[in-house]
């Protein structure tokens, strides 16, 4: 596709239970970020991904989260033992060469 | 923190008049990018502007940049219904070019 995916587009859990959110960037696209928006926090960086490149980790909110990228491409982020306040819209972005970032249209992420 | 504030936090305006988005940021920056977002889903990328440049065009869109107030300024000129969205200012810091978003502005355009 031409540009960044997302599954699932909305994914309800409970409390305590781990989910796994999948990003397909732009083909091509050395870089991969992740955001999150919540009503509370806004717009927050989470995770960035650049080529072989050691992960900035920098903005992940807990262990509880984590990320990988596989062949440069390809990214999960992982949310351990759900709380409520992982409520959010994740978002992914990709881009080249340090220049304007592609969003993908999100997971809604809702803890019960 | 935040490192972007928009302001104002919300606008109204009538279809065709012109919508005037102000940011203001805090540290030195790359470059400072703008996106619109409809119905709190996907951003779509509105225009970016380098730490060397004071203004762009793009269609409708102009974009200023003063680095020494630190504050750039997002105009939309003969706006219409389907600029209605939130419009969020971003910064890029740093190698890793990862973006601090501002608390977003809401426009309303009345048809």
């Amino acid at each position: 596709g031409a540009g960044v995916s997302q599954s699932p587009s909305n994914k309800v859990t409970e409390k305590g239970k781990d989910v796994e959110l999948r990003c397909d960037p732009i083909s091509g696209h050395t870089a991969l970020y992740w955001y999150r928006q919540s009503l509370g926090q806004g717009l927050e960086f989470l995770i960035y991904f650049q080529g072989n490149s050691a992960p900035d980790k920098s903005g992940l909110p807990s262990d509880r989260f984590s990320a990988e990228r596989t062949g440069g491409s390809v990214s999960t982020l992982t949310i351990q033992r759900t709380q409520q306040e992982d409520s959010a819209v994740y978002l992914c972005a990709s881009s080249f060469g340090g220049r304007e970032q592609f969003f993908g249209p999100g997971t809604r992420l809702t803890v019960l | 923190s935040q490192q972007g504030e928009e302001d104002p936090q919300a606008l109204s305006i009538q279809e065709g008049e012109n919508a005037t988005m102000n940011c203001s940021y805090k540290t030195s920056i790359n470059n400072l990018q703008w996106y619109r977002q409809n119905s709190g889903r996907g951003l779509v990328h509105l225009i970016l502007i380098r730490s060397n440049e004071r203004e762009k065009h793009s269609g409708r869109l102009r974009v200023t940049l003063d680095t020494s107030k630190k504050s750039s300024s997002l105009l939309i000129t003969a706006s219409r219904a389907a600029d209605t969205a939130s419009y969020f200012c971003a910064t890029s810091i740093g190698a890793n070019s990862k973006l601090t978003f501002g608390k977003g502005i809401t426009l309303s355009v009345r048809p």
